[in-house]
């Protein structure tokens, strides 16, 4: 079974780092994209970027090239997000997701990122 | 950038038909997928490759897409399909390609 796990809810301040995980199994890590995506309180899905763990070949949105970077781990089947300086604005539910050719066809339950002094 | 527009809200009574619409321009020409989005939960994909459906999802979800326009269709709605819709397409035509979502539609069962 596909499965991608997410960790943990985070109550950060602005400023500070921040570095989220997405884990994959049951399927070959190295052979699909993952992607993150954003959704902010109340609205829509906004893609930020995807990484192929098999090279980690990355490639952003560009309104998050710059904000965040996006890695993965082969080694341990797991993706990454993370950000240097969190802004108030980032506070946000964070899904990766994987890609099967053009479509995310598994999801992450989800890691809510709060931001807040 | 590649823009996909979609209507706020949809309204359907149980048992009804109901039609959420995607548009882009020549989106005809590209691969459009779907994703159901219920509350407090992760996107689900309910169409792909503008009319396939993953196992599981149920026959009453059928998709098309022709000119501007790319349709999720849900025939015989049950209060279970209440949800927010999102639309996606591969943009390949930027100078950044990339994953772009429609803004989503909201779909209520009367």
């Amino acid at each position: 079974e596909v499965q991608l796990v997410q960790s943990g809810a985070e109550v950060k301040k602005p400023g500070e780092s921040l570095k989220i995980s997405c884990k994959g199994s049951g399927y070959s890590f190295t052979s699909y994209w993952i992607g993150w995506v954003r959704q902010m309180p109340g609205k829509g899905l906004e893609w930020m970027g995807i990484v192929y763990p098999g090279d980690s070949d990355t490639r952003y949105s560009p309104s998050f090239q710059g904000q965040v970077t996006i890695s993965a781990d082969k080694s341990i089947s797991t993706a990454y997000l993370q950000w240097s300086s969190l802004k108030a604005s980032d506070t946000a539910m964070y899904y990766c997701a994987r890609h099967r050719e053009q479509q995310s066809d598994y999801w992450g339950q989800g890691t809510l990122v709060t931001v807040s002094s | 950038s590649y823009v996909l527009t979609q209507p706020p809200s949809v309204s359907v009574a149980p048992g009804q038909t109901a039609r959420i619409t995607c548009g882009g321009n020549n989106i005809g020409s590209k691969s459009v997928h779907w994703y159901q989005q219920k509350p407090g939960q992760a996107p689900v994909l309910v169409v792909y490759d503008d009319s396939d459906r993953p196992s599981g999802i149920p026959e009453r979800f059928s998709g098309s897409n022709s000119g501007n326009t790319a349709t999720l269709t849900i025939s015989r709605v049950e209060a279970g399909d209440e949800a927010d819709y999102y639309c996606q397409v591969w943009d390949s035509s930027s100078d950044h390609p990339g994953v772009v979502f429609g803004g989503g539609t909201k779909l209520t069962v009367l």
